[in-house]
């Protein structure tokens, strides 16, 4: 079967950063996504990574190797307003979305 | 101003009636999408349409029908048959739903409680 693993939580502090995981197991891959979603709203687009490599936006990053089906989004310099759930989602063989269930960010003053 | 629309934002209706959401889009975008949200997992798919006049199901279309009459239009009828139909619920759109990076963009959502 298809699965994407996130932590379920993560706290951090304020001006500090976080690196949140994202491992999958898909049928096939057509590239990773990285939304943010604010708790009763809809998610954002944060990030899409295709290739191996850093992708960096800002504040936010986002790694991508292939060959360990592994992702992470880096967050640097946190702010109150990143407290969110992050979502990573693989585009497989069948080009549709596989989304793991989120990373709920507290950040703490 | 661009973007997707869903309303309403909140619904409450009783068990065995059927209620249609609403989802509008004037992005131009051939994709649409309807995402179903439950706590603690992740997005899935409901139903998707690639192109006017066609849709296909996702992973868990039972108890679900949508249309797609126009372009900019993706009702979702969730209907009695649906087994536990309270939940938040995601329209989203996107440029081809077929190549390139063609990121979804989201409506603010629609939260259906079943009583």
């Amino acid at each position: 079967g298809q699965n994407i693993d996130q932590p379920t939580e993560m706290t951090a502090t304020e001006g500090a950063i976080v690196q949140i995981n994202c491992t999958y197991q898909t049928s096939g891959f057509n590239g990773l996504f990285w939304y943010q979603q604010h708790a009763g709203e809809a998610p954002t687009f944060l990030s899409y990574n295709v290739l191996d490599g850093l992708e960096e936006k800002g504040r936010f990053s986002s790694f991508l190797s292939r060959s360990k089906g592994y992702s992470y989004l880096l967050l640097k310099e946190l702010q109150m307003k990143d407290s969110a759930s992050y979502l990573c989602a693989v585009r497989d063989s069948n080009y549709q979305l596989i989304w793991g269930a989120g990373t709920k960010l507290i950040i703490k003053p | 101003d661009g973007g997707i629309t869903q309303s309403p934002k909140y619904l409450f209706r009783k068990e065995g009636q059927n209620v249609t959401l609403s989802c509008e889009q004037n992005l131009n975008h051939d994709a649409m999408y309807w995402y179903r949200q439950d706590p603690g997992q992740g997005l899935r798919l409901i139903y998707y349409s690639q192109i006017v006049n066609d849709f296909q199901k996702g992973d868990i279309a039972e108890g679900y029908s949508v249309s797609r009459e126009k372009k900019e239009s993706f009702p979702l009828t969730v209907t009695s048959a649906q087994k536990n139909p309270t939940a938040f619920y995601l329209c989203a759109s996107s440029i081809t739903g077929t190549s390139g990076p063609d990121t979804q963009y989201f409506g603010p959502g629609t939260r259906l409680t079943v009583l």
